[in-house]
């Protein structure tokens, strides 16, 4: 069955530190995607970058980076030079391939404090 | 386009009263879920639909039935309210499972 883990519930930071949001997953299948979404305090959920099993070359979208390793199962998620606004709680996500299994599974995600 | 709309934003039942929690998306998409926000439990997916007239269970469906007559339309209906149903919901979409979802803004449930 699929399965995400965030082990880190809680972090803090002081601002302009780096920091680093683990994620691991757990699934049978070769094809499968990986999400990360940021749910600010406001309480909207924002899509950050979906990538799919197939594609292992690590993403930049300005301060933020992912890091996708099948060997270790992960897919963790940097915040470079982080700023206050990047409080939030970020949930990692699994979906596995077509015909399997329709779910979309999220991890319980983790609350990230940027202390000014 | 409004994207996805849930209604009502904020709602109170007492235990034993039934509501339907409304959710709509105008992007034309097959994919929709219903999930819901607990403190310390992340996002728990309660019954997700791949297309109109098909649904199915999710982790957390007890007490929950859904119905997907149309593509727009993806209604959440708790039959009995119980105090454990209180929680954040939120109903997402999108064009398959594989694909970027679309979260609504969320109802916060409490059942007294």
């Amino acid at each position: 069955a699929q399965k995400v883990t965030q082990a880190q519930t809680e972090i803090s930071v002081v601002e302009k530190e780096d920091v680093t949001l683990d994620c691991v997953y757990e699934t049978r299948d070769t094809t499968y995607y990986l999400f990360w979404y940021k749910q600010p305090p406001s309480g909207e959920l924002v899509f950050l970058i979906r990538r799919n099993s197939f594609d292992e070359q690590n993403e930049i979208s300005g301060r933020y980076s992912w890091n996708f390793q099948k060997s270790t199962s992960s897919f963790n998620f940097t915040i470079t030079a982080s700023q206050v606004v990047d409080s939030a709680v970020y949930f990692c996500a699994l979906s596995e391939a077509p015909n399997r299994d329709d779910k979309i599974i999220f991890g319980k995600g983790t609350r990230l404090h940027i202390l000014p | 386009n409004a994207g996805v709309t849930q209604t009502p934003k904020f709602q109170v039942l007492k235990t034993g009263q039934s509501m339907t929690l409304q959710c709509a998306q105008d992007m034309n998409h097959e994919y929709m879920s219903w999930y819901r926000q607990d403190p310390g439990m992340g996002l728990r997916l309660i019954h997700y639909s791949v297309g109109a007239g098909i649904t199915d269970q999710g982790e957390v469906p007890n007490g929950y039935n859904v119905s997907r007559s149309t593509t727009e339309d993806f209604p959440l209906r708790l039959l009995s309210a119980a105090p454990s149903q209180t929680s954040v919901y939120f109903c997402a979409s999108s064009y398959g499972r594989a694909d970027t979802q679309y979260f609504g803004p969320g109802t916060r449930l409490t059942v007294l």
